[in-house]
């Protein structure tokens, strides 16, 4: 069984579009991640929820909005594609926060913007 | 905030042998893990280190937190190990990645 789940893991898209990538842990994990890992393979945190609300929220455009209907999900959603979103988004979850615990990964989502 | 280097940047081994990476950061850190990001695009969780030194397989990591550094040895390299290897420090509440160690593994 997959324990961070994301879908879908490839999307092409047309610039100005408006794409959700979904995320889902079996882990019974407290706190998910969204991380975005660009050309240059640098991986840079987004958010950070736990139990639903949003913790950490880096320089991150106001296009893209994180939805979590529950702990076990984290959904992130962009509006008004952009070329510089072409990239690949990893999902993430962990017990309560990232201090002192184990941080796993979803397979990732490559975007690529058109 | 928390600044992570990894060195070196690149490195190209023959099947067989053996290598070190380093991570070095800025600050005390709470948590410590290395993945290995696949050619597939993968991450694999390696290890999770804040100190001390664990082994799996032909793979150890050892933690030297006073000296804020840790090193990850490859024994006996083989070609799947190829890929790139990451490590990430946590000082606060989120995991901070270095740039990672780019390895190719020739046979």
């Amino acid at each position: 069984d997959t324990a961070v789940s994301q879908t879908p893991k490839y999307l092409v898209t047309q610039m100005g579009n408006d794409k959700s990538i979904k995320c889902e842990q079996n882990l019974g994990h407290d706190t998910m991640y969204w991380y975005k890992q660009d050309s240059k393979k640098f991986l840079k945190i987004m958010f950070s929820y736990n139990n639903k609300e949003l913790i950490i929220n880096e320089t991150v455009p106001n296009r893209f909005s994180p939805k979590s209907p529950d702990k076990a999900h984290l959904n992130l959603h962009i509006n008004s594609l952009e070329l510089g979103d072409s990239a690949v988004y990893f999902c993430a979850s962990s017990r309560a926060g990232s201090s002192g615990n184990t941080i796993y990964f979803g397979e990732g989502s490559w975007l690529t913007v058109v | 905030g928390i600044q992570v280097e990894q060195s070196p940047p690149d490195l190209i081994l023959q099947e067989g042998a053996n290598s070190t990476l380093r991570c070095n950061f800025s600050d005390s850190v709470n948590n410590l893990q290395w993945f290995h990001q696949n050619p597939w695009g993968q991450l694999i969780n390696l290890f999770y280190i804040p100190s001390g030194t664990k082994q799996n397989g032909r793979l150890s990591a050892t933690t030297v937190a006073t000296e804020r550094y840790s090193l990850l040895y490859i024994s006996s390299s083989q070609t799947t190990d190829s890929g790139v290897y990451f490590c990430a420090v946590n000082a606060g509440n989120m995991l901070t990645f270095g740039g990672g160690t780019r390895l190719m593994v020739k046979p």
